[in-house]
Order: C-alpha cells, then structure tokens, then sequence
C-alpha cells in the first residue's frame, strides 16, 4: 500500500509571495487532514476533510490560507500572502472509516521557509 | 491552550535502560490516546494507543500507562535502543475524533 504524498518536500519564498502544497492521501481514505508543525511544537490541526466537505477547519486561519478537496481524492493547501510566522513543516494525513484512529498515516511533510 | 502538553523537550537515556515519556492532558472528553514517534523528514509514525477503559497496553518494548484521575500517561520503553532515538509525540482524541498534539520530546538514547 503506498503511503501519503506530499509535494514539495522543501520550499523557500519570500513573505508576501504564495505558496501551495499538494497531498495524495492513501487510496481509498475518505478523511483528510492538514496540520501545522511548527518547529519545536506538536502538529496542529488546520483543516480535516471528510471526502470532498470540510469537516473542521475552526483553525485555519482563513485570510491566507485556503485548501480544497475538488473529487475527494488528493488536496492543496494555499498560503497567500506568507508571513515569517508560517514557516512550520506542513504535514498531511489521511484515515480510513474502518481503521479510525489507528489508521491514521501521516505524509512526510513539507518544509516550507518564509525569509 | 494546550490541551495536551509534554513537559519535558528532551531525555537522554543509556542503552538498555528504560525509557520514560510523560504526558499530560487537561480535556476530561478525551478517551483514546496515541504516541506517534517522528524520525527527521519523517511524517510520525503510529506506536502505541490505549483506550480510556484500560489503564495499560503493551506491545513488545513498548508499555502505555493510563491514570485517569491524575490526567497523565506515560510511555515506557524497556530496554531502550539507539534505534529508538527520535521525537515522540503524545496524542488525544475525544470521541473518534482529531488528533490533538503534545509538543513533544526527543529522546536520546547513547550506545
């Protein structure tokens, strides 16, 4: 079974510059996540998809940053404008119904760096 | 608001000896908690869950604890290996719902 993708694994830009990332869950995952880990902290979540719907995205900070969900399959997560303070690893992760919890799988991250 | 904390960054261990990890919760609502163990450039990684109604599970090395009146578990790592050197991250649930983190703590564990 091939694990979450996520791209890039590294970005550097300016602030004020946009940025987005791009997730492949697990197939067949029907529950998408989006945490911000900011260095030193534990990830947090910013957005969970269910499907193509937005289940929670109470901490998403929704003057820059936007994600979607189109066919409920992979997602993308924009920063627009960044700031200094959005350099974090973004991580995503994707669940499937019968496994809850326990088959929570997480990608490796991408990096990002707002100089 | 950190409904989950661990308190200490980091722990330093001699191989062979016994890892232990603490973590603290705040949310009564949560009843099912997960460590996850994160190499660098890594995603986490799942390790160990417990579920409210228990007070431990074990899975080879690696023992959960629960203390629900104290709001704290632990993580204990017997015997403790080199490979075992990352970040670990405590994590709740309430309900079958999110994860929410802990800040995590580096273990390092010295041939």
């Amino acid at each position: 079974e091939a694990g979450v993708a996520q791209s890039p694994r590294y970005k550097i830009i300016e602030k004020r510059q946009s940025v987005a990332f791009w997730c492949n869950p697990i197939s067949g995952h029907a529950t998408l996540y989006w945490y911000q880990q900011i260095l030193g902290q534990g990830p947090k979540l910013l957005i969970q998809f269910q499907n193509n719907g937005v289940v929670d995205d109470s901490q998403l900070p929704k003057d820059r940053f936007s994600a979607e969900r189109l066919k409920g399959v992979d997602s993308t997560l924009k920063i627009q404008p960044a700031k200094l303070e959005d350099s974090a690893v973004y991580l995503c992760a994707s669940s499937a119904e019968r496994t809850g919890l326990l088959g929570y799988t997480f990608g490796s991250g991408t990096r990002l760096t707002v100089v | 608001d950190q409904q989950v904390k661990q308190n200490s960054p980091s722990l330093s261990v001699q191989e062979g000896r016994i890892s232990i990890l603490n973590c603290d919760y705040t949310n009564s609502m949560f009843d099912y908690f997960l460590w996850y163990k994160k190499y660098p450039a890594e995603g986490p990684t799942f390790l160990i869950s417990i579920s409210s109604i228990k007070d431990k599970n074990e899975d080879g090395r690696f023992t959960v604890f629960l203390n629900k009146s104290a709001k704290h578990l632990s993580l204990h790592i017997v015997p403790s290996q080199p490979g075992d050197s990352a970040v670990y991250f405590c994590a709740a649930s309430a309900a079958g719902n999110m994860l929410t983190f802990g800040g995590g703590t580096r273990l390092m564990v010295k041939p």
